[in-house]
């Protein structure tokens, strides 16, 4: 088992550009998350799915697109990046509902917008 | 409102010193869920425990272990003897599972544990 995986590691991108953070895991797992991690402010979930074709939206959304075609992928995409998306990306999975179970995070993508 | 607070930013211990790291926890609800998650300098988070509301027994893994105390809305983890690979970041997290809105899962801003050999 891979776990949860991330593509790419780190990426620097200038204003304006988009791009696609890629997740997979291939442990079955039906919910899956994104998060932002920022110095001093925890995790912060960007958007979740409880399954294939469903997504929501978290705490902070905004500039940030997902979707969910299969059980194994959960893409993220940057519409138009800005400064303030500066972050390290976490894409983590779970069996059942985060709220109740143990998350599987992927190794984090570490993204710098100048 | 769902809040956690992990007040010490920073700690340093020499090995083998024991260190309690502090998470306390806000909610309304009467049924929530306590996990703690380490993050070594690697960068990759892994789960170290849940706990939930109805389970207030105290909880110990090898060196580490865990004091859940509603009375004082605190889920505190002990390293015993603390060793170089423990420095990491703990970050103590809670969940609300009945609120339907999206902010089930809150994680503290983290403690940043140095273990000096």
């Amino acid at each position: 088992n891979a776990g949860v995986t991330q593509t790419p590691k780190f990426q620097v991108l200038k204003t304006g550009q988009s791009m696609t953070l890629q997740c997979a895991q291939d442990m079955n797992h039906e919910y899956m998350s994104w998060y932002r991690q920022d110095p001093g402010m925890g995790l912060r979930l960007i958007h979740y799915s409880v399954g294939a074709g469903i997504t929501d939206q978290g705490e902070v959304p905004n500039g940030y697109n997902v979707s969910r075609s299969t059980t194994e992928d959960f893409p993220l995409r940057l519409l138009s990046a800005a400064p303030s998306q500066t972050s390290v990306y976490f894409c983590a999975s779970s069996y059942g509902l985060a709220d109740y179970n143990e998350q599987f995070f992927g190794p984090g993508t570490r993204l710098t917008v100048l | 409102a769902q809040k956690v607070t992990q007040a010490q930013t920073e700690i340093s211990v020499v090995e083998k010193e024991d260190v309690t790291l502090d998470c306390v926890y806000e909610t309304r609800d009467t049924t929530y869920y306590l996990f703690w998650y380490k993050q070594p300098p690697s960068g990759e988070l892994v789960f170290l425990i849940r706990r939930n509301s109805f389970d207030e027994q105290n909880e110990i893994s090898g060196r580490y272990s865990w004091n859940f105390q509603k009375s004082t809305s605190s889920f505190n983890f002990t390293i015993t003897a603390s060793q170089v690979v423990d420095s990491a970041v703990y970050f103590c997290a809670l969940s609300e599972p009945v609120k339907t809105s999206y902010d089930k899962v809150i994680f503290g801003p983290g403690t940043s544990l140095s273990v000096i050999p």
